[in-house]
Formats: C-alpha cells, sequence, structure tokens
C-alpha cells in the first residue's frame, strides 16, 4: 500500500521558523508535493520535489531525501496567515494525500 | 485563468433529494477529479476522469454518479444520500494524470454538503 506520516499539529510563534515532515512508504515514486488549505478553502500547491535537495519559494521550502522516504516543509518567517493545514502528497495517476499537519501560528 | 469553479457552494438536501453539483475548469485541462473531504482530514479521492473518460472509481456508492460532458465541465449526480455524506465535495483538474512531469492539481473552493 501507500502510506504518508505526518504530524498532526504544530504550534508556532509569528516570525519563527517550523518545519512539517513528511515520511512516505510508496510504489512507484516520482516525487513529494505539498499543499496548503486555510479553514473553509480549497488546497493550494505549494511545491514539489522529484529530485533530491532543497527547492526555495520565498518563504518556503521543501526538501527532499528519496534514500531516506523523508521530506519537510520549511516555513520562515511564520505570519498569522500562515495557519493552516499542510498536506504531503505523491502524485502519479491520482494524488495521495497525507493526513495533513494543521499549523497554528500565534501572536 | 488559473481558476477552478464550482457550484452551488453550499447546497442542503433531503435524502430523498436529487440534485447536481458542478464544476468548470478553462485551462485546457484533460484530467478531472472529484474529492470528498470531512473535517480535520485529507480530501479522500472519488472519481478522476482522464480525457473525458471515467478512468478511477474509488469504489464510491452508486448514489453518486459522475458525468463529464466536455473538457471543461464536471458534474456529480447526488441520489439518496444519507448523512454521512455530509462533506466538503472539492473539484481538480490538472494537465493529465500522468506522474511525471508532474501535474499540479487546481482546486476549486468547494461545495459544502448537508444532507438532512
Amino acid at each position: 500500500g501507500q502510506s504518508l506520516e505526518q504530524p498532526s499539529e504544530v504550534t508556532a510563534v509569528e516570525g519563527a521558523i517550523v518545519q512539517i515532515n513528511c515520511t512516505y512508504q510508496t510504489s512507484g515514486f516520482y516525487g513529494l508535493s505539498w499543499y496548503q488549505q486555510h479553514d473553509g478553502g480549497a488546497p493550494t500547491f505549494l511545491s514539489y520535489n522529484a529530485l533530491d535537495g532543497l527547492e526555495e519559494t520565498g518563504r518556503f521550502s521543501s526538501f527532499l531525501s528519496r534514500s531516506d522516504s523523508y521530506g519537510y516543509l520549511l516555513l520562515q518567517e511564520l505570519q498569522m496567515k500562515d495557519s493552516a493545514s499542510y498536506f504531503c502528497a505523491v502524485p502519479g495517476g491520482k494524488l495521495i494525500f497525507g493526513q495533513g499537519t494543521e499549523l497554528s501560528v500565534k501572536p | 485563468d488559473t481558476e477552478v469553479t464550482q457550484t452551488p457552494k453550499h447546497l442542503v438536501m433531503g435524502m430523498t433529494n436529487k440534485k447536481s453539483l458542478k464544476c468548470e475548469q478553462h485551462m485546457g485541462h484533460r484530467a478531472m477529479y472529484w474529492y470528498k473531504q470531512k473535517a480535520k482530514k485529507p480530501p479522500e479521492l472519488m472519481f478522476v476522469y482522464s480525457y473525458e473518460k471515467l478512468s478511477i472509481n474509488e469504489s464510491v456508492p452508486s448514489r453518486f454518479s459522475p458525468e463529464c460532458p466536455n473538457s471543461s465541465l464536471l458534474n456529480l449526480h447526488l441520489h439518496a444520500l444519507q448523512p454521512e455524506d455530509s462533506a466538503l465535495y472539492l473539484c481538480a483538474s490538472s494537465q493529465s494524470t500522468s506522474g511525471f512531469p508532474y501535474n499540479e492539481q487546481f482546486f476549486g473552493p468547494g461545495t459544502r454538503l448537508t444532507v438532512l
């Protein structure tokens, strides 16, 4: 089967850095993606890693280690608006989502 | 235009009603998806259409009936639903269903469905 594990909740303060980890067990792995979903909103694509290493997009970075079946999303200079659920997901015919990490950013 | 639209935003229906959810995209995407999402859970795939043909049905009960009239439109017909079917129904689209190169999925805002 295919499974992705990520923490259910993370809390941090404004201006801080937070890392959301994701470990996966899948067949036919292409890469790891990340989606953000605000409460009541639609999931929106954040990043995708096909190769090992770090991809940076503004305040958000994503990392992948294929040998460790592990990736993470790094959020820097946290803002209140970053409070949301974050899902790691693997593509391939259909998108398999992790259970999601609810990030709460406190003032 | 990188938007997926869904109507209606909210829907309340009884268990004997028949209703339809609509989804539209004008990005030229050839893959479209229906997801069901319960509170505090990830989106759960229901159906995948690829080039207007149903390619994946995740063992969804027959009271949910998808339809893809053309490459831009996706419908979900609902009949004889149960209260446990109350959820957020999300539509998404992507260039294709291929896992490589990566095909980002664009999600609509969803329809909040309540079954009484």
